[in-house]
């Protein structure tokens, strides 16, 4: 079945270490996305990239980084300069021959907890 | 900027309506409505384009305002399966960020039996 796949699913962390999640997508689609989640702020847009080589900012991207070498994978490696790295990450990938109309596929997510 | 949504929060018996509100600031292109149970997946509901097309995969309705930038979403004769928390994500008008979605806050709905 096609789909994304985030993991870990749960992670723990010490402050002042990095970690990379992890988003694999079999839909053969060309855009794929980072989001953040925190209770009742909905999903803020932390990276997102429309073709491999090539990704853009979001609205939140300080402290974290993102590569894109190969089209169905997009990791997000959050730095020990993000401040509050305590989230629910969400990855999502869209199919970039529909334009802004595309529908977001999600994953299952990843919750990382900072100790 | 971040879209907003009304109300916050409704709680409803079964077979009740609700309706969910989105306004931006910006010119919209689109605007995509999605689901997301607890600890779950945010899970499409439905595209609405500016000119009034609309696309969506449940029995759910909407509506586009393009004058006003708002968008409502209508759950009629509510069931108990409709639980969740309900996001607006806005695509503006002009750019070539295909779809980059902003957001809303979020509406939790709550169907009690």
């Amino acid at each position: 079945d096609g789909g994304i796949t985030q993991s870990p699913k749960y992670l723990f962390r010490k402050e002042g270490q990095n970690v990379t999640l992890s988003c694999e997508q079999n839909l053969n689609h060309d855009a794929m996305y980072w989001y953040r989640q925190d209770p009742g702020q909905g999903l803020r847009l932390i990276y997102y990239s429309q073709i491999v080589n090539d990704f853009q900012k979001g609205d939140i991207a300080e402290g974290y980084s993102v590569s894109r070498e190969k089209k169905e994978s997009f990791p997000l490696t959050v730095t020990s300069a993000q401040k509050n790295p305590t989230a629910f990450y969400l990855c999502a990938s869209s199919s970039t021959s529909g334009g802004p109309t595309g529908e977001l596929f999600f994953g299952e997510g990843s919750r990382l907890t900072v100790l | 900027q971040q879209p907003v949504q009304s109300p916050q929060a409704v709680i409803l018996r079964e077979g009740e309506d609700a309706v969910i509100n989105c306004s931006s600031s910006k010119a919209l292109y689109s605007v995509h409505w999605y689901r997301q149970k607890h600890g779950e997946a945010p899970v499409f509901l439905m595209i609405l384009l500016k000119g009034g097309e609309q696309k969506g995969h449940e029995k759910i309705s909407a509506s586009f305002n393009e004058k006003k930038q708002q968008s409502s979403l209508y759950l009629t004769a509510s069931q108990l399966s409709y639980s969740g928390t309900y996001f607006c994500g806005t695509a503006s008008a002009g750019g070539t960020s295909y779809g980059k979605l902003t957001f809303g806050q979020g509406t939790i709905l709550t169907v009690h039996p």
